[in-house]
């Protein structure tokens, strides 16, 4: 079984661009969430889509932060203008069905340095 | 505010030992807690979960336990080897989902 595909790995950007995230789940996970995870730090939630639909985005810093899960299936995370503090690893996870305690399965990150 | 302690940033034991990593909470009343695993540059890797009814969970050489009045959470590897060296994670959850910031435990040989 494949797992969660994310990509850029590595992205370097000066403050004030603009960068994009993309993830792809595990098929048939209808549960897909954006984690924020600052170096030393645990991984700090985003954003939680259920199939296409808005869970909890209550950290998500939406004058800058933006995301989409169109059809429910990949999600783009996308930051505009960045800033120095957003540098961190962007951790995108999935599970079956987002029920309390179901377990999450991670992809191995996007690594933003913002100069 | 709600507040998740893992105990020490790092914790060093020999190999064969058993270790003990505690995971701490206050102003929080979860459903259920979860120990992941996180290697150097990788997304962490879902251990064990254990629900606010549950004293006690077992998997192979891992034991959680799960203490609400304490509000605690204690999670054990025994017989250690160098190949469990990562950071350990605990969240904990209700409708969302918390983390604490790790303890990176290094098994000498």
């Amino acid at each position: 079984e494949a797992g969660v595909a994310q990509s850029p790995r590595y992205k370097i950007i000066e403050k004030r661009q603009s960068v994009a995230f993309w993830c792809n789940p595990i098929s048939g996970h209808a549960t897909l969430y954006w984690y924020q995870q600052i170096l030393g730090q645990g991984p700090k939630l985003l954003i939680q889509f259920q199939n296409n639909g808005v869970v909890d985005d209550s950290q998500l810093p939406k004058d800058r932060f933006s995301a989409e899960r169109l059809k429910g299936v990949d999600s783009t995370l996308k930051i505009q203008p960045a800033k120095l503090e957003d540098s961190a690893v962007y951790l995108c996870a999935s599970s079956f069905s987002g029920r309390g305690g179901d377990e999450q399965f991670f992809g191995p990150g996007t690594r933003l340095t913002v100069l | 505010s709600q507040k998740i302690e893992q105990n020490s940033e790092a914790l060093n034991i020999q190999e064969g030992k058993t270790a003990t990593l505690t995971c701490n909470y206050t102003n929080y009343s979860p459903a259920y807690l979860q120990w992941y695993r996180q290697d150097p540059g990788r997304g962490p890797v879902f251990l064990l979960l254990i629900r606010e009814n549950e004293k006690e969970k077992r998997k192979e050489r891992l034991k959680v336990t799960f203490d609400t009045t304490l509000k605690q959470s204690l999670f054990h590897i025994t017989a250690s080897q160098p190949a469990d060296s990562a950071t350990y994670l605990c969240a904990l959850g209700n409708n969302d989902m918390r983390f604490g910031a790790g303890t990176r435990l290094t098994v000498k040989p």
